[in-house]
């Protein structure tokens, strides 16, 4: 499983762009690029999800370059709701069978977002 | 669906006790995960099932830890005997294998265990 690494901590203001980047040298063609944000005393919720280039969607927009070696988050306008912990994921899809499913988390980057 | 549900939300308990957490998954998905989730550990993957088979246990921390999915609607995570350093959040998540997509897992609540 790739392993990746990311920033412990941000911090921000509210209305602006916050960028988060993963690195993942050893990313397996197969993989994918998934982050997860969690909230004090919840559990983690799926934001996003790549395998390359560019995904949007209305939480979030994801940038993979071409060699996929890192990956960037992008909030747009974030605001004091966006304080979490954001994980970055990488590894084998469930395409191939029951044992390539595991999804295992880092340590993730706490965002702080202040007014 | 009402999502991953997971019962008790709270549980405090002796040392020496068995504790037994719960976790219904989102109807239709095929994968079963648990978590604990600690300060100093961070998110740890204990065990998942595909199909209600267990595929990888290599992450529960010692025999004193088990689980089991008896059906698609239902999975316990059992700790018995239960010691201190067991307190956590213990998380539950399900999936569904999509082909051509990544891993798209949603979490339930969780349940926080206290042992003293």
């Amino acid at each position: 499983l790739a392993k990746t690494t990311q920033p412990i901590s941000m911090d921000s203001y509210e209305g602006q762009e916050v960028n988060i980047t993963c690195s993942h040298n050893n990313i397996a063609t197969n993989d994918y690029i998934t982050w997860y944000q969690q909230f004090p005393s919840q559990g983690p919720r799926f934001i996003i999800q790549g395998y390359k280039t560019k995904v949007t969607n209305e939480v979030a927009s994801l940038f993979i370059p071409a060699d996929r070696k890192s990956s960037t988050l992008s909030l747009p306008r974030v605001s004091l709701s966006d304080t979490a912990v954001y994980y970055c994921l990488v590894g084998i899809t469930m395409n191939y069978g029951g044992s390539q499913g595991n999804l295992i988390f880092g340590k993730g980057t706490k965002l702080s977002v202040k007014p | 669906d009402a999502g991953v549900i997971q019962s008790p939300r709270h549980e405090v308990t002796e040392m020496g006790q068995e504790v037994t957490l719960r976790c219904k998954p989102i109807s239709g998905h095929d994968y079963l995960f648990w978590y604990r989730q600690t300060m100093m550990r961070g998110l740890e993957l204990l065990i998942y099932f595909n199909n209600n088979v267990p595929i990888d246990d290599s992450g529960m921390p010692e025999d004193r830890f088990s689980a089991k999915m008896p059906n698609a609607s239902f999975s316990t995570l059992k700790i018995q005997p239960s010691e201190p350093r067991d307190s956590a959040v213990y998380f539950c998540a399900s999936s569904f294998r999509d082909r051509g997509r990544g891993t798209e897992a949603f979490f339930g609540q969780g349940t926080r265990l206290t042992v003293v």
